[in-house]
C-alpha cells in the first residue's frame, strides 16, 4: 500500500553541523506535509510544515524542501544543537474532499543524534 | 488547560480486561485524533473526531477497540478484552480545524503508556 517512509533510521552529526532528515512518500495524492520532533518520553512537536503548491518553507533554524517530482521530502537543521536530538517524523495528509482522511500518516522516524 | 491533556499516563493492565483512556482537547478545538506508537516506531492512526462524529475509524485495530467523544471535548479510547499485542503509547491530538485546512497544526499530549501483562 501507500505510505510514508524514511531513507535513514538514525543520524548522527556535530553540534554546529547542519542536519538533513530525508523522507520519501509514495502517495501523489498527498498535499500537506509536517515534521514532527519527538522526544523522550514526550508526544510529537509540530516543527513546520508545507503544502504541495510550495517547494521550500523556512522557520526558525530549519528548512523544508518538497519534491513533487520524485516524491521526496527533506528537513534541513541548521546548526544543530544538542537539544535537536530526537526522532524526527514527516507526515503526509490527503485532502480528498468532505469524506476524505483527514488525519495524518506518519513515517517511522529518523533518530538524530547531536555529539557535542 | 494550555496543551492536551491525557490520563493516566501510565497504566498496568492484565490481559483480558477493558482499558479506558482519557483525552482533553485543547480548548476550542473542533477535530481530535488518537494515534498508537509502538516502542521504537512511528504513529499509527486510530481514529479521527470532527466535533462528536467521527468520520475516519478507519484506523481501529479490531472490534475490541471503540472511542466517542462528547461535548465536542473530551474523547475516551477503550479497549476491551486487552491483548499483549495492545501495549503501546496511545497518544491523542487536537486541531482548531481538521489538518490541512489553513496552516492548522495538531498539538499532541504526552500520551498514555498502556502495558498488558
Amino acid at each position: 500500500g501507500e505510505s510514508v517512509g524514511l531513507h535513514l533510521p538514525t543520524l548522527s552529526v556535530q553540534e554546529g553541523d547542519n542536519s538533513i532528515i530525508n523522507c520519501a512518500y509514495s502517495n501523489s495524492a498527498s498535499d500537506y506535509f509536517i515534521w514532527y520532533k519527538q522526544e523522550s518520553g514526550k508526544g510529537p512537536q509540530f516543527i513546520i510544515d508545507i503544502r504541495s503548491n510550495m517547494d521550500k518553507r523556512q522557520g526558525q533554524r530549519v528548512t523544508v524542501l518538497l519534491n513533487k517530482t520524485v516524491k521526496h521530502l527533506s528537513l534541513q537543521i541548521a546548526a544543530t544543537q544538542p537539544g535537536d536530538s530526537a526522532v524526527y517524523f514527516c507526515a503526509e495528509n490527503i485532502s480528498a474532499g468532505d469524506t476524505g482522511r483527514r488525519a495524518l500518516t506518519f513515517g517511522s522516524g529518523t533518530r538524530l543524534q547531536v555529539q557535542p | 488547560g494550555a496543551g492536551v491533556s491525557q490520563s493516566p499516563s501510565n497504566k498496568v493492565t492484565e490481559k483480558g480486561k477493558d482499558v479506558e483512556l482519557r483525552c482533553d482537547p485543547i480548548s476550542g478545538h473542533t477535530a481530535l485524533y488518537w494515534y498508537r506508537q509502538s516502542l521504537g516506531q512511528g504513529l499509527e492512526f486510530l481514529i479521527y473526531f470532527q466535533g462528536n462524529s467521527a468520520p475516519d475509524k478507519s484506523g481501529l485495530p479490531s472490534d475490541r477497540f471503540s472511542a466517542e467523544r462528547t461535548g465536542g471535548s473530551v474523547s475516551t479510547l477503550t479497549i476491551q478484552r486487552t491483548q499483549q499485542e495492545d501495549s503501546a503509547v496511545y497518544l491523542c491530538a487536537s486541531s482548531l480545524r481538521f489538518i490541512g485546512a489553513s496552516n492548522t497544526e495538531a498539538f499532541f499530549g504526552q500520551g498514555t503508556r498502556l502495558t498488558v501483562v
